[in-house]
């Protein structure tokens, strides 16, 4: 069936750094493949999202891009903050639109 | 606009014990989700409402949990008897019309069972 498999955390990065968050996914047909953010006493947030192959989703200086050929959808940010610190989780929606979610990576940043 | 409310936001029982969890759209909504999330993975959808009808429920452990939704606003999870592989945080989320990423989620209720 459908899986995603995301980086194992905790990423610790210190402010300002460039974070990368891998995320590859195994499924039949084309997915749409989505980012959730989870911050502290929170519920779930999409982030973004990228509905095709080469699409780029672009949402608060992340992003990530639909890459077919090695079927991944890895997260990015040039710089990242204090207040990034959340859990990400990658996900794709499978043929019924219900969504199949990683594990989740616990990002840190430090001051 | 008001999000999705989840009542109580903790809950410690113990095994064999009942349960329940409460969950409230956002207003309009016609589709509810609610989803199980064990420590260190992702969310399980376990059940999915439209309206107050079911659309799917094949991941629900249907001989000790069950859901309603009534007058297809609210909704109720309830989980007896407990048992201590259930301790997890139950999500609850609403869109307006089915997708995935029109999905937007509640502050979720964790439950420990002891």
């Amino acid at each position: 069936g459908d899986s995603v498999t995301q980086m194992e955390g905790p990423v610790t990065l210190s402010e300002e750094a460039f974070l990368t968050i891998n995320c590859t996914y195994t499924a039949t047909g084309y997915p749409s493949l989505f980012w959730y953010v989870q911050y502290p006493g929170e519920g779930l947030q999409l982030l973004l999202k990228a509905t095709k192959a080469d699409d780029k989703g672009s949402n608060k200086g992340f992003e990530a891009t639909y890459r077919k050929e090695t079927t991944s959808f890895h997260l990015e940010k040039g710089s990242v903050q204090v207040s990034d610190s959340a859990v990400y989780f990658c996900a794709l929606s499978d043929s019924n639109y219900q969504l199949i979610w990683g594990a989740g990576t616990k990002l840190i940043i430090k001051p | 606009e008001a999000g999705v409310a989840q009542s109580p936001r903790y809950k410690i029982i113990e095994k064999r014990q009942s349960v329940a969890f409460w969950c409230n759209p956002i207003s309009g909504h016609a589709t509810l989700y609610w989803y199980q999330q064990i420590l260190g993975q992702g969310p399980k959808l376990l059940i999915q409402f439209q309206n107050n009808g079911v659309v799917d429920d094949s991941q629900l452990p249907k001989d000790r949990f069950s859901a309603e939704r009534l007058k297809g606003v609210d909704s109720t999870l309830k989980i007896q008897p407990a048992k201590l592989e259930d301790s997890a945080v139950y999500l609850c989320a609403s869109s307006l019309e089915p997708g995935p990423d029109t999905q937007y989620f509640g502050p979720g209720t964790r439950l420990t069972v002891l």
